[in-house]
């Protein structure tokens, strides 16, 4: 079924920058779609960015489009997320979540790493 | 961007049956996938392409969709199915094709 390992979660003042990591493992990593999605305490589920196996094809929210970016190590079966320009609303949990067949779901998460943003 | 509306809770009693609208526009031609989220957890997909199943979830969980909404429905439920649930959709027009509805909170009476 595989797991995802998520790191690199703390806390940093508002604009600064965090980089989140993903060790995957039980899987075909280069085949598999990748996703980063976070949720608020408390509140609802936003997925924030995709990634294709080949880092052909790349998708951002527009909640973090020019501000995050992700990509992926096959080599390493390892997923990244780039985060700058940080403010308190992108405080959150952060998964790294697998895609289903063609990508449009998710069946494997990890359990996340925490992101606060605050002075 | 595209929206999906949930209701915010519902609550049944034990040993009955529990229903979870998920409404977005023309969302009959998009497909619907539903997670289940225990509190402390990461969720878990229950029902994907709107009516499948993966391995492992009760037959209790079913799916089903109309033209103007997606529907999960938990029959016989019991208190540990009491958890939030989301659908989701991935709109392909979008260049930010992931989308969450806001999530129900289930409460087992």
């Amino acid at each position: 079924q595989g797991q995802l390992v998520e790191s690199g979660g703390g806390l940093v003042k508002p604009g600064g920058s965090l980089r989140l990591s993903c060790a995957a493992s039980g899987f075909r990593f280069n085949d598999a779609y990748m996703n980063w999605i976070r949720q608020t305490p408390g509140k609802g589920l936003e997925w924030i960015s995709y990634i294709s196996g080949s880092s052909s094809t790349i998708y951002y929210a527009e909640s973090v489009q020019g501000r995050f970016i992700i990509s992926r190590d096959n080599d390493k079966n390892s997923l990244s997320l780039q985060m700058s320009s940080l403010t308190p609303e992108d405080t959150a949990l952060y998964y790294c979540v697998k895609g289903y067949t063609i990508g449009d779901a998710f069946d494997l998460w990890g359990h996340g790493t925490m992101v606060i943003v605050s002075s | 961007s595209y929206v999906l509306t949930q209701p915010p809770s519902v609550s049944v009693a034990p040993g009955q049956t529990a229903t979870i609208t998920c409404g977005g526009n023309n969302i009959g031609i998009k497909s619907v996938h539903w997670y289940q989220q225990m509190p402390g957890q990461a969720p878990v997909m229950v029902i994907n392409y709107d009516t499948d199943r993966p391995s492992g979830i009760p037959e209790r969980f079913s799916g089903s969709k109309s033209a103007n909404a997606a529907t999960l429905t938990i029959s016989r439920v019991e208190a540990g199915d009491e958890a939030d649930y989301y659908c989701q959709v991935w709109d392909v027009s979008s260049d930010h094709p992931g989308v969450f509805g806001g999530g129900t909170k289930l409460t087992v009476l």
